[in-house]
């Protein structure tokens, strides 16, 4: 059974980047037609789509955040990464990782998500 | 990417339907039968409910349904039981090859 885990500094303070890591296992990140995402949901809000990832490399970002956000993957550890620049209290959120199944509106599984807080 | 627009919340008795709507562009949800639905209870990993509008997940009760209009794309849950009280959201594929979410519904079952 495929399981996503987040993990990462929970505390990041204002202006510093936020790194997060999806760690994959049941499966292997590298499997073809699966793309690897970051969505996080800050406090009373909607979910918030920020980017994914295929395993050649290949990316798409959010186009209000493209500017600060950089995923990566690491196939070796089947592990993607989340690098999100020059935060401010309203990335404060919980980011979930997730697999999308291309060809389709499939995200899931999902990972438990994990809060991260930018405060000083 | 605006957010798709959903109705804050809603309410409904057991055994009822109820209906939460999801309303986007031609861009978005308008444009593509790419639309998901997900439930999520605060501190968990969001769960699949519908997928490329109509479809339903294996293991997903089939009181859950979903359908598209134009560009507003609906969840209907059917025979309402308390475990479905919960957040809701709706996704969509974009016309910039991105996603975007909904701003959620929370369901109240009284």
């Amino acid at each position: 059974q495929l399981q996503l885990q987040e993990s990462g500094p929970g505390l990041v303070k204002p202006s510093e980047t936020l790194s997060l890591t999806c760690t994959v296992s049941g499966g292997s990140i590298s499997s073809n037609n699966y793309y690897w995402g970051w969505i996080r949901q800050p406090p009373g809000k909607g979910l918030e789509y920020i980017g994914t990832i295929y395993y050649s490399g290949s990316t798409h970002y959010n186009s209000s955040l493209r500017s600060r956000v950089t995923i990566s993957v690491d196939t070796s550890k089947n592990q993607f990464s989340l690098k999100l620049s020059s935060v401010t209290a309203a990335d404060t959120a919980v980011y979930y990782c997730a697999r999308h199944e291309g060809g389709s509106s499939i995200f899931g599984p999902w990972g438990q998500g994990t809060l991260v807080t930018v405060s000083s | 990417q605006s957010a798709l627009t959903q109705p804050a919340s809603v309410s409904g008795s057991p055994g009822q339907s109820i209906t939460i709507s999801c309303t986007g562009t031609s861009s978005d949800v308008g444009g593509y039968n790419y639309v998901s639905w997900y439930q999520h209870h605060p501190g968990r990993a969001p769960k699949l409910m519908i997928y490329d509008v109509s479809n339903r997940p294996s293991g997903v009760s089939n009181r859950f349904s979903g359908s598209k209009s134009g560009n507003t794309a609906s969840l209907t849950i059917s025979g309402l039981q308390a475990e479905d009280e919960a957040d809701y959201s709706c996704s969509s594929f974009t016309s910039s090859s991105t996603w975007v979410f909904g701003g959620g519904t929370k369901l109240t079952v009284l």
